[in-house]
């Protein structure tokens, strides 16, 4: 079955550092999304992604983050300097342009800020 | 705006049925889904609704009532592994985003 995969599965980083993560949606996907979840919190939107551009974007996205799709399978999420808040899970995914319109998740990125 | 509400936690007996309900009120909505999530791991579909009645699953089920702002998940011969967090989320805007409620722990006994 088709999966969204993402790297790595966990970073540790000190607080200031910028970090990188990134997704490869599945492949017949058109729309793309960040999500967050802090430890015993829910999951958080953070961003969709559209056409090579933001379609939508949360609060808790600032000037911190960007987004950017590289190149055809690639979807990146970057943070600048991060926070200790930043701490957090997080989940990319994808969905197609039909049907149920059902996002399906990777397995996520666990970042630790220090 | 739009508020999501659901159990923090419920137990059920190996074998039973269990039924999770959520209420919810959005000013715009595409859509209900329905996600398990294990500790540590990534949320994953169970079922949604667009229109209200009962979609089956096999052993899932999801019911809606746009009117009344409400949706249960029920599931039935629960097993050890049905021992999770189900997510009850809304879909809004042009872009379908999901905005999720805080979940219901459910843990499953023997």
């Amino acid at each position: 079955e088709p999966e969204v995969t993402q790297t790595p599965s966990h970073q540790v980083t000190q607080m200031g550092q910028e970090v990188i993560l990134r997704c490869v949606p599945i492949s017949n996907h058109l729309y793309f999304y960040w999500y967050r979840q802090i430890l015993g919190q829910k999951v958080e939107f953070l961003v969709s992604f559209y056409n090579n551009e933001i379609s939508e974007k949360s609060e808790i996205f600032d000037d911190q983050f960007s987004v950017e799709r590289p190149d055809g399978s690639n979807f990146t999420l970057k943070i600048r300097s991060t926070k200790l808040e930043d701490s957090a899970m997080y989940f990319c995914a994808s969905r197609q342009n039909s049907g149920a319109n059902v996002l399906t998740f990777g397995a996520g990125s666990r970042l630790t800020v220090l | 705006g739009q508020n999501i509400d659901q159990p923090t936690e419920m137990t059920a007996t190996e074998g039973a049925i269990v039924q999770i309900n959520c209420t919810y009120q959005t000013s715009g909505f595409n859509g209900l889904f329905w996600y398990q999530q294990h500790a540590g791991e990534a949320p994953t579909f169970l079922s949604y609704n667009v229109l209200d009645g009962l979609e089956e699953k096999g052993r899932f089920s999801s019911f809606l009532s746009r009117s009344k702002g409400y949706s249960y998940l029920l599931l039935k011969e629960l097993q050890m592994k049905d021992s999770a967090s189900y997510l009850c989320a809304l879909a809004r805007g042009g872009y379908n985003k999901l905005i999720f409620g805080a979940g219901t722990r459910l843990a499953v006994h023997p």
